[in-house]
């Protein structure tokens, strides 16, 4: 089972700030915190990972709360072309455990 | 700097029947994994490949195999092909650093009917 709550969907005006949650309250102390989005027909993009200090970079912002069990995804100035599934996902960063346990995401829908 | 590329992109086959899906990896990277996709649902781990061994598997049968050849790419094999097999197959590699992000494909669609 995942280990990531998400709301299933959400919608986000053209040009505001889409904040996407995820809950994951189980999260041990090397667990990093992934985040991808997958757009219909295509497979999932890569946006941002961390492990406790917020992130940024060309795509995205990840804030991730101090007691680490729960993170947000920030899109700064959201266009329709964000619109997709994202997907939220904790995986160790220590060798032993490779596979990623996709939940079923939020769908983000950004309206013109 | 060509991404994660798998062939072929589409592919229809008949219940009981084999089929083998190729993947090449993002360049730089060493590690390949693959994930099976259903509709609307999130992808599942199949397996993960590294210096052409399988590393870790999934809750798949031993009818879904792989390989990883010594440049890296990798094929998917599926044996005795059944109707819930239809889905998305995603390839994704990843250099073997232990927080390095899989990078994905755009997968195969296989339909068995």
């Amino acid at each position: 089972d995942a280990k990531t709550t998400q709301p299933p969907s959400m919608d986000c005006a053209e040009g505001r700030a889409a904040n996407l949650p995820c809950n994951h309250s189980t999260i041990s102390g090397n667990e990093y915190v992934y985040w991808y989005r997958q757009i219909h027909s295509q497979g999932p993009q890569y946006i941002i990972h961390g492990l406790k200090n917020n992130e940024t970079n060309e795509m995205a912002s990840l804030i991730i709360t101090e007691d680490r069990k729960s993170s947000t995804l920030i899109l700064p100035h959201a266009t329709l072309r964000d619109t997709a599934v994202y997907y939220c996902i904790v995986r160790p960063s220590s060798s032993g455990t490779y596979k990623y346990i996709f939940g079923t995401g939020t769908r983000l829908k950004v309206l013109a | 700097d060509a991404g994660v590329t798998q062939s072929p992109t589409h592919l229809i086959k008949t219940r009981g029947q084999q089929v083998t899906l190729r993947c090449s990896p993002k360049s730089g990277h060493d590690t390949v994994s693959w994930y099976q996709q259903a509709l609307g649902q999130g992808p599942q781990f199949i397996f993960q490949y590294y210096e052409e061994e399988e590393r870790q598997r999934g809750n798949f049968p031993d009818r879904f195999s792989g390989h990883q050849f010594p440049n890296y790419s990798s094929e998917l094999n599926v044996n005795a092909l059944l109707l819930g097999d239809s889905a998305l197959y995603l390839c994704a590699s990843s250099w073997t650093g232990a927080n390095s992000p899989l990078h994905f494909g755009n997968g195969t669609r296989l339909t068995v009917t």
